[in-house]
This record gives C-alpha cells, structure tokens and sequence, in this order.
C-alpha cells in the first residue's frame, strides 16, 4: 500500500497557542487529502477535504478559521489548531488518496493544557 | 448524507471462537473498505470490495460485498488475541471525491486467551 507519513506523533501544548500537524503523503501524489478527528474507542469524524493549490473543503459544523489547512504542494498538507482549548484535545488522523483507496497518516496525539 | 451502520460496536469473545461484523446501509456505495486500527496509530487497510456480491478472503478473514453494493460483512474464524483492536468499515460513495469515506461507527474487538 501507498505510505502516508503525519508528524508528530504527539504534542502536548499550552491553551491559546498553536499547532501544526504535517501530513506527507511519501509515496504518491495526493491531489487530495483528509483530516479526521477521533475520539478514543470511537469512529473517525472527517474534518474537511484538502485540495491542492485550493481552498479546503470543511464538514458541517466544524471551525475552518480554528482549523486551518493548507495544501501547497501534492505531497504536503497541514492542519493548524489555531488557540487551541483543552476541548480541542483529540487524536488527529490525515490520509491521502490513490486511486480508489485511502491511505492513512500514523495519527497525531495533540493535548492542550 | 450517506450513513454505514456498523454492528456490533463492542464484541468480547474467546480464542478460537468466530464472529461476524456487519456494515449496512441505504446508500449504494462505489467500494467499500475494511480497516483495522490499533491504539494510538491511524487505521491500517485490511480489503477493498468493489463488485457486488464480491467474497475477499485474508487468511482467516472473509470479506463479503453484497449483491447490491450496500452492505458487507467480516467474518473471522478461530479468533486470536492479536486479532483484538478497532475494525472499521468505510464506504466511498458515488461521485466522491477519491478517498472521501463515509466510517461506520466502528466495532471494538476483545479476543481473551
């Protein structure tokens, strides 16, 4: 399968400041890609769609100007927790498309203190 | 909005036994995706079905797509302990973006020693 690599792992950071979670897609290019939110024991949320060179697409009902992405190049995307709250603690999962399949990121741990 | 009604969502079992996880919904999915995800790491493909009626076999994994592209099963035989984690299936539907999945609500599995 098609390699897509998140960084980081984890962060711990303070409330009010900001993170930035990186989603390379090592393998394959990716025209688009995904960002999830999961709660534990729970299913992943999709977030919004990233699209190259463009603007993201945001699901109902979440923030785009909280959760702000960027996909500059058909390798690389990023997902940017802007005055991140305690609330905002979760797991972050990005994945990339190649052909009819996505491919997933390792997932990145980020709580806010 | 397309929905996946995923079943059980929790399934305790013993090693050795077998089970069956279900995925069904109203709307005709493209494909559909059986992942498998471990905590703390993103969901790892298992099997993509595209053809109705379509039967993917993974070793002691069976992966069944029905007739009219809306539904799927995962049957194991003969559990192991290493099998326990998060199952979850993923729909995507017509006319998606590539990679654009709909998860069902996931089923936790625990296969005791």
């Amino acid at each position: 399968g098609a390699v897509v690599s998140q960084h980081p792992s984890w962060v711990i950071c303070k409330s009010g400041t900001s993170v930035k979670i990186e989603c390379r897609s090592l393998d394959f290019q990716a025209t688009t890609m995904f960002w999830y939110r999961q709660f534990p024991k729970q299913s992943l949320m999709l977030m919004a769609t990233s699209n190259e060179g463009s603007k993201a697409t945001y699901e109902q009902g979440v923030e785009k100007d909280k959760f702000l992405i960027n996909h500059a190049s058909l390798t690389l995307s990023t997902l940017t927790v802007t005055s991140a709250h305690p609330e905002d603690s979760s797991f972050y999962i990005c994945s990339g498309s190649r052909v009819t399949e996505a491919f997933f990121g390792q997932g990145t741990r980020l709580t806010v203190v | 909005t397309q929905l996946l009604e995923q079943s059980p969502q929790f399934l305790s079992i013993q090693e050795g036994e077998n089970l069956t996880v279900y995925c069904n919904s109203s709307s005709v999915f493209s494909s559909l995706q059986w992942y498998r995800q471990e905590p703390g790491e993103g969901p790892v493909l298992l099997v993509t079905v595209v053809t109705g009626g379509e039967v993917k076999k993974l070793k002691r994994l069976t992966f069944q797509f029905g007739d009219a592209r809306k539904d799927s099963s995962l049957h194991i035989t003969a559990a192991q302990p290493g099998d326990t984690g998060l199952y979850l299936c993923a729909g995507a539907g017509r006319g998606t973006s590539y990679g654009k999945l709909t998860f069902g609500q996931g089923t936790i599995l625990t296969v005791h020693p």
